[in-house]
């Protein structure tokens, strides 16, 4: 069964940082690009950022650009999200989601078939 | 403003067919595939179309999805009371080089 499993999120000021987790079990991790969605407290989805199964395609929004990192970490099974100079417009539950193609070259030829439960991030003074 | 554009609610009566549309442009859904998720009250997004018309195992043939030039839509037939949810349509955008959603619709079951 698969599984995804986010942690790291939490209450931090503007401007700080914070780094979420993705754990994943359950099928092949290192098969798979993985992505980071978010949702805004009653808002819609947004994609942030995605990445392939061997880290050569990598994408992110442009509301996120420059300030967030991607990555993967193959032999631990986990996805990982490096948040800096947070802003209040990134409060929101972040999810970890999974592509469904196999070695996938490119992000954008994915989507998501199976989602996390997500970790909410809180960007307050 | 998302950049894609769905209606924000839309309703129907158990046993009934409802529509879903999905409005976007020659960068996105002109040109790419069309993806529709189900996010039930309080819970993570679900697959519910891939590919503009694939359903996953396991998702009833109740939902069905087309796609034509830079419009989608989602149909569910026989609608059910469980079926009172949102629904996002996605796509890959070339020019923004990033998935983008469409705004939401809330279903509601009358």
């Amino acid at each position: 069964e698969v599984q995804l499993v986010e942690s790291g999120g939490g209450l931090v000021q503007p401007g700080r940082s914070l780094r979420l987790s993705c754990a994943a079990s359950g099928f092949t991790f290192d098969d798979y690009a993985m992505h980071w969605v978010r949702q805004a407290p009653g808002k819609g989805l947004e994609w942030v950022s995605g990445i392939s199964w061997n880290s050569g395609s990598i994408g992110y929004a442009d509301s996120v650009k420059g300030r967030f990192t991607i990555s993967r970490d193959n032999a631990k099974n986990s996805l990982y999200l490096q948040m800096n100079s947070l802003r209040a417009e990134d409060t929101a539950l972040y999810y970890c989601a999974k592509d469904p193609w196999i070695q996938l070259s490119f992000i954008g030829f994915g989507h998501f078939d199976y989602w996390g439960q997500g970790t909410l991030v809180t960007v307050s003074s | 403003q998302s950049v894609l554009t769905q209606p924000p609610s839309a309703s129907g009566t158990p046993g009934q067919r409802v529509t879903i549309s999905c409005s976007g442009s020659s960068s996105n859904i002109g040109s790419n595939y069309v993806y529709w998720y189900q996010q039930l009250p309080g819970t993570a997004p679900k697959l519910l179309i891939y590919r503009n018309n694939q359903r996953p195992s396991g998702v009833p043939d109740r939902f069905s999805g087309s796609k034509s030039g830079t419009s989608a839509s989602l149909a569910i037939s026989g609608l059910r009371s469980e079926d009172e949810a949102d629904y996002y349509c996605a796509a890959w955008d070339d020019s923004l080089s990033g998935h983008v959603f469409g705004g939401g619709t809330k279903l509601t079951v009358l």
